[in-house]
């Protein structure tokens, strides 16, 4: 099991230009979902996903879309990149958020990706 | 605003002394309440969870406390060791709900 999957690890981008980041998960999770990191402030939900075209905005979707056509994927697209979503960005999976039990609700991230942009 | 905040934000524990991290929240409808360890240069993990039907639980030398009157909960690692130096969060989640919110994370350094 590869678990989930980030790419590309680092990413240096132009004010204005768009991207995707990419993720991927092997283990049938119902729920995926992309956390962004800033010193300080923690990991804070940008978008989720509770299952095949059903997604849903976190604490700050601004700047950011993401889709869900399979179970497998869930890829975040930046539509014009700003200094400001300077970040390391965590995709993370759970197989069943509202089930009860370690084993359903605990959430396995990937390994990151590191976001500059100028 | 942030629901779930975290103290202290960095800590520097000696080989062997007790770390203590200490999390408070605003939400009566939370009720998980997981640890999260991140090491450089990784994603998080899970470390520890409780729900609020306990005081304590208890893994090996980490054990969660938690204050349901006080809406808080904390981290407590015994015997503290190099390799537990990582960046700690916690979280919390409405079991009705799917979205887990973190705190803010405090990095742990345990000096040899």
């Amino acid at each position: 099991n590869a678990g989930v999957t980030q790419t590309p690890k680092f990413q240096v981008l132009k004010t204005g230009q768009s991207m995707t980041l990419q993720c991927a998960q092997d283990m049938n999770h119902e729920y995926m979902s992309w956390y962004r990191q800033d010193p300080g402030m923690g990991l804070r939900l940008i978008h989720y996903s509770v299952g095949a075209g059903i997604t849903d905005q976190g604490e700050v979707p601004n700047g950011y879309n993401v889709s869900r056509s399979t179970t497998e994927d869930f890829p975040l697209r930046l539509l014009s990149a700003a200094p400001s979503q300077t970040s390391v960005y965590f995709c993370a999976s759970s197989y069943s958020p509202w089930t009860v039990g370690a084993t359903n609700e605990k959430l396995f991230f990937g390994s990151g990706t590191q976001l500059s942009v100028l | 605003q942030q629901q779930v905040k975290q103290s202290p934000q960095s800590l520097i524990v000696q080989k062997g002394g007790i770390s203590i991290i200490n999390c408070a929240y605003e939400n009566t409808a939370f009720d998980y309440f997981p640890w999260y360890q991140q090491f450089p240069g990784k994603g998080p993990a899970l470390l520890i969870a409780i729900r609020p039907d306990v005081s304590e639980k208890k893994e090996g030398r980490f054990t969660i406390s938690f204050n349901k009157s006080a809406k808080q909960f904390s981290l407590h690692i015994m015997d503290s060791q190099p390799g537990d130096s990582a960046t700690y969060f916690c979280a919390a989640k409405e079991t009705s709900g799917s979205r887990l919110t973190f705190g803010e994370g405090t990095q742990l350094t345990v000096n040899p």
